[in-house]
């Protein structure tokens, strides 16, 4: 059965670095999400991407984030310089085109120190 | 107020009860309703998908929506100590999922 991946399954980094998450949808998926969960809060949306473009983001998701997909299997979220508040698990999803029904990868637990 | 509200739990329950959870939510706009698993520190796992009011059944699980009252809930029938997990309703219009807290639930053998 299709899944969505991610990798790393954990990032540590420091303050102030870059990190790149990165993400594989589903193969014939063409909408991309990128979503966070800070512990023991609720999954809370980031972006979303259709045709090489981002479509909606959220007010979470300023100057310091960009997503890019490279190739077209990749999918990936940058974090241009880390803060403390960023420490959270990071989820890609993807949906195909016949239903609103998003499927999750087993995302990215990041933390920064 | 919040889109989207769903009591946290924990919900504790027998082996073999019916597990019953639900989520409200504010903005009639929303057309299509989810209801998620996640297990700790793992991603959501899509469990029931519908877009209409009414019951849809698969399996062991029914999900059930009222539009009109904007509420949506999840039975689990015969459940099993490997339901524990914390489920998650999700609402939207198109796209962006607005998610609840999530209910954490405990079935006991």
């Amino acid at each position: 059965e299709p899944e969505v991946t991610q990798t790393p399954s954990h990032q540590v980094t420091q303050m102030g670095q870059e990190v790149i998450l990165r993400c594989v949808p589903i193969s014939n998926h063409l909408y991309f999400y990128w979503y966070r969960q800070i512990l023991g809060q609720k999954v809370e949306f980031l972006v979303s991407f259709y045709n090489n473009e981002i479509s909606e983001k959220s007010e979470i998701f300023d100057d310091q984030f960009s997503v890019e997909r490279p190739d077209g299997s990749n999918f990936t979220l940058k974090i241009r310089s880390t803060k403390l508040e960023d420490s959270a698990m990071y989820f890609c999803a993807s949906m195909g085109t016949s239903t609103d029904t998003q499927y999750f990868g087993p995302g990215t637990r990041l933390t920064v120190l | 107020q919040k889109e989207v509200e769903q009591d946290p739990g924990p919900l504790s329950v027998p082996e073999g009860a019916i597990v019953s959870l639900n989520c409200t939510y504010s903005n009639s706009a929303f057309q299509y309703f989810m209801w998620y698993r996640q297990y700790s520190r793992k991603g959501p796992e899509l469990l029931m998908y519908t877009y209409s009011s009414g019951n849809k059944e698969d399996g062991r699980f029914t999900a059930q929506v009222d539009k009109s009252s904007k509420y949506i809930s999840l039975f689990i029938r015969d459940s099993q100590p490997s339901d524990s997990a914390t489920y998650l309703c999700a609402v939207s219009s198109w796209g962006k999922l607005q998610f609840g807290a999530g209910t954490q639930v405990v079935v006991t053998p």
